[in-house]
């Protein structure tokens, strides 16, 4: 079955290093990803999507890679500040007409000042 | 733009309690949205998806008579609780997609509904 798997253990930076968070997956070939920052209590936001036949995507200071032959994807968040604690979810197309998405568990970030 | 409002963002009932919960987009108009279950550091489950004028499509194991699901206008889809018991105490979020949108978009999610039943 398709599987999504984003690193459980919290990742903990000090600020203005550079963060990086990896989705890998497996028994699946999705056409896009996507990126969304959850803080507690609230909703998620959106962040990047990147398609299939797109290496890299960039907007201010983050940054998406999508590797179709690795099955991966690796979200970086450079000058990392700690307004940008929180947790990060990578989510991917249902592979199918609904436009559905599967999320993976997400990442908790925390930036130390 | 782009803003989903979900309402109330926080139940506490009594077990038997039937509860609604609204998803509105404010600002565009969604022919498509989704229903998300989530618990305490764990990921977003699919529940369902809402179709405006057709009757949703539930993920499996969801039961359809227990979580029921009306989208009834472009900018309103509501979920109701049935007869809420203890084990349906969870953080609800809702998404929308905009209506008329090609391809891959984001979604657009409300702040979510915590329910907590006793």
């Amino acid at each position: 079955s398709q599987k999504i798997e984003q690193n459980s253990e919290a990742l903990n930076i000090q600020e203005g290093k550079t963060a990086t968070l990896t989705c890998n997956y497996t028994n699946y070939s999705p056409a896009y990803l996507q990126w969304y920052r959850q803080d507690p209590g609230r909703g998620p936001v959106f962040l990047l999507l990147i398609r299939e036949n797109e290496k890299e995507k960039r907007k201010e200071r983050l940054k998406v890679t999508f590797d179709t032959t690795l099955k991966q994807s690796l979200f970086h968040i450079t000058a990392s500040q700690p307004a940008d604690s929180a947790t990060y979810l990578c989510a991917l197309d249902g592979m199918d007409s609904s436009y559905k998405l599967i999320f993976g568990s997400g990442t908790r970030l925390l930036v130390r000042p | 733009g782009a803003v989903v409002s979900q309402h109330p963002s926080r139940v506490i009932c009594k077990s038997g309690t039937s509860v609604k919960i609204e998803c509105r987009s404010l600002d565009f108009q969604a022919t498509t949205m989704f229903w998300y279950r989530q618990f305490p550091k764990q990921s977003l489950m699919l529940m369902a998806t809402s179709n405006e004028g057709s009757k949703a499509t539930y993920e499996q194991g969801v039961e359809k008579d227990k979580f029921l699901i009306n989208h009834a206008s472009l900018t309103l889809s509501t979920l109701t609780v049935t007869s809420a018991h203890p084990e349906d105490s969870s953080f609800y979020i809702c998404s929308a997609r905009v209506a008329g949108a090609f391809g891959n978009q984001p979604q657009h999610f409300g702040d979510g509904t915590r329910l907590s039943i006793l």
